[in-house]
This record gives C-alpha cells, structure tokens and sequence, in this order.
C-alpha cells in the first residue's frame, strides 16, 4: 500500500483559494491519486483523479510535479458548503480496493 | 437517479445480536465494497465482491459474513463474534475491474447497547 500523509485539519476564509497536499514518497508505477470528500455522516463523494502533470474539473483541480511524490488538491474560492473531511488515496486502480487506503483524511473548516 | 441506498440509516442493537445492514444499488456495477469507519478515522476495508456468487475479505473482516447473490445487493452482517460493531458503516459499487471510482451510499450507524 502507497502510504500517504496529509495534514490533519485547515482553516480557510470563505473566497480564497485552499491547497491541500498529500505526500506519497514510495508511489509505484501504476498508482493514481484521487481525492475524496466527505461530509459528516456521509458516504465519501469522489472529486478528482490523476496520474501526473495537473487535471481540471468543475469542482477541483490537481496538481502532481514530475516526480510524483506529492500532490496538491485545489478548491478554487471555498464556500461554507466545502467544510468536510478531504481524503488523498494512491493505487492502481486496476488492483482492486484493498490495495487503497483511506487514511484519517484533511479536516477543512471555512471561515465566514 | 441511479445510486446506492442502505438501510437502515441507524441501528441499534443489543449485545449477542447479530444485525443484517442492506446495501442495493442501480448503477449496473459489478463490484461493491464494505467499509467501517471509526469516529475521527479514516475507512476500513471489511469484505468485496468484484461478481456475483463471489467476495474477498478485506482489512478487518472477522465477525462479519457478506453475501453476493444478486448483482444489485450485497448485504453485510455484523455477527455477535465482532468485538467492536459500534460503527459507521458505509457500502460502496464501481465498475468491475477499476477501482479509481468508488460510488458510495449513505452509509448505517450500528450502535450496540
């Protein structure tokens, strides 16, 4: 399993920009990140996926350098609707669930 | 609107009882998962199915029994053997195969008394 670290909990004002990154040091050659959120008691909603360089979505966009050891999740200009819990999980797709982990997660709190 | 729907949404459940928590889902996948997760953790892998008639224990499978008969359901049960069943339990479905995008339910709070 690709293990990853994340910070445990952040704060941000409404408006502003929020970037959480993952670290993953011994991701593998197959291995995707994707990210998930989710809001207490909740199923975990996905919001983005990537393999490397950036991607863009309607909700998120991803960045991963060339190295791959890391990765930033960006929200563009939070809202009080994006508190929630944010997962960063690595592994193949193609290998089945248990090779992702769900770790404890990044706690995002916006600020009024 | 496709999706997936457990139920019951709570629980609760006297010791040395076992519980049965439904999971259906309308997505037309094959695989579906069971996840426990802990106040303040993260989730835990406890059974999957990738077909019917088939599942794979995951991470934390002991005291629990899952079922694959239909393609739509996977029900789990949380037999007196679990030491710990207070939990959120969440059911999740993807595509056969992959993985990368799990679809989740609402998920069931179990409390034993």
């Amino acid at each position: 399993l690709a293990k990853t670290t994340q910070p445990i909990s952040m704060d941000s004002y409404e408006g502003q920009e929020v970037n959480i990154t993952c670290s993953h040091n011994n991701i593998a050659t197959n291995d995707y990140i994707t990210w998930y959120q989710q809001f207490p008691s909740q199923g975990p909603r996905f919001i983005i996926q990537g393999y490397k360089t950036k991607v863009t979505n309607e909700v998120a966009s991803l960045f991963i350098p060339a190295d791959r050891k890391s990765s930033t999740l960006s929200l563009p200009r939070v809202s009080l609707s994006d508190t929630a819990v944010y997962y960063c999980l690595v592994g193949d797709p193609l290998a089945g669930a248990n090779n992702l982990f769900f770790g404890t997660g990044t706690r995002l709190t916006v600020i009024p | 609107d496709g999706g997936i729907t457990q139920s019951p949404k709570y629980l609760f459940r006297k010791e040395g009882q076992n519980v049965t928590l439904s999971c259906e889902q309308n997505l037309n996948h094959d695989a579906m998962y069971w996840y426990r997760q802990d106040p303040g953790q993260g989730l835990r892998l406890i059974y999957y199915s990738q077909i019917v008639n088939d599942f794979q224990k995951g991470d934390i499978a002991e005291g629990y029994s899952v079922s694959r008969e239909k393609k739509e359901s996977f029900p789990l049960t949380v037999t007196s053997a679990q030491k710990n069943p207070t939990a959120f339990y969440l059911c999740a479905s993807s595509i056969e195969g992959y993985a990368g995008e799990l679809f989740f339910g609402e998920g069931s709070r179990l409390t034993v008394l």
